[in-house]
């Protein structure tokens, strides 16, 4: 079964300086993998996702991740913070079940990413 | 149209009120997905369409009713809600040869039972 663990439930950075969210996931086969991002009473948008292609995924916004097999982690990075940037970010593994068209996404428990001036 | 879109985004209702939340996309995605979402916690799912057919229920209580009348429209009937319920509520969907490139999300409904 597939699980996904994010490390830091709350991440505090200043405006200009790098972003590292973690996010490390257990699998049992070749997974698929995103970060989604909320804004307060927002819902939720797609910032990057990995389907098995280049392990280096560049997503909206300047942010970006890095798939390691060797290490089973999905880290989100971003190399100079916005105040924009303030959200609750989700790493997320798909659970596919191709053959009915659908798939279910397991949900990390979230960061809080605060941005200070 | 690269949107899902939720009404109402707000919603307060009585517990013996019946009231419905509505999701609608031109995507052309066959599965459609309601997700529960309490504060500062990720979102649960409760319900998977696929091709209008009811294919998951996540043993959620019966006074919520899900209802896909067709590949455009997902619903959700609420009826004898409780406090507890209160939440956002998103619905998603996705495309049937691409399960793997994510959701799309609508922005929620608000709901507060009072």
């Amino acid at each position: 079964a597939q699980s996904v663990t994010q490390l830091d439930s709350h991440v505090s950075v200043s405006e200009g300086t790098p972003v590292l969210l973690r996010c490390n996931y257990s699998s049992s086969y070749s997974p698929s993998l995103f970060w989604y991002v909320q804004h307060p009473n927002k819902g939720l948008q797609l910032l990057l996702k990995y389907t098995s292609a280049a392990t280096l995924v560049k997503g909206i916004n300047g942010f970006e991740a890095e798939f390691k097999k060797s290490e089973t982690s999905f880290h989100l990075t971003k190399p100079s913070a916005h105040m924009s940037d303030a959200a609750e970010y989700f790493c997320v593994v798909s659970d596919a079940f191709f053959s009915g068209g659908y798939n279910k996404l397991i949900f990390g428990a979230g960061t809080r990413l605060a941005v200070h001036p | 149209d690269t949107e899902v879109t939720q009404t109402p985004k707000h919603l307060v209702m009585g517990m013996t009120n019946k009231k419905s939340l509505k999701c609608e996309q031109h995507m052309g995605h066959r599965a459609m997905y309601w997700y529960k979402q309490k504060a500062k916690k990720p979102p649960e799912l409760m319900f998977v369409y696929s091709y209008e057919k009811l294919s998951i229920n996540e043993s959620v209580p019966s006074r919520f009713s899900p209802e896909c009348p067709n590949s455009s429209l997902l619903n959700l009937h609420l009826h004898a809600l409780q406090p507890e319920d209160s939440a956002l509520y998103l619905c998603a969907s996705s495309h049937p040869d691409r399960v793997n490139y994510g959701y799309t999300f609508g922005s929620g409904t608000r709901l507060t039972v009072v």
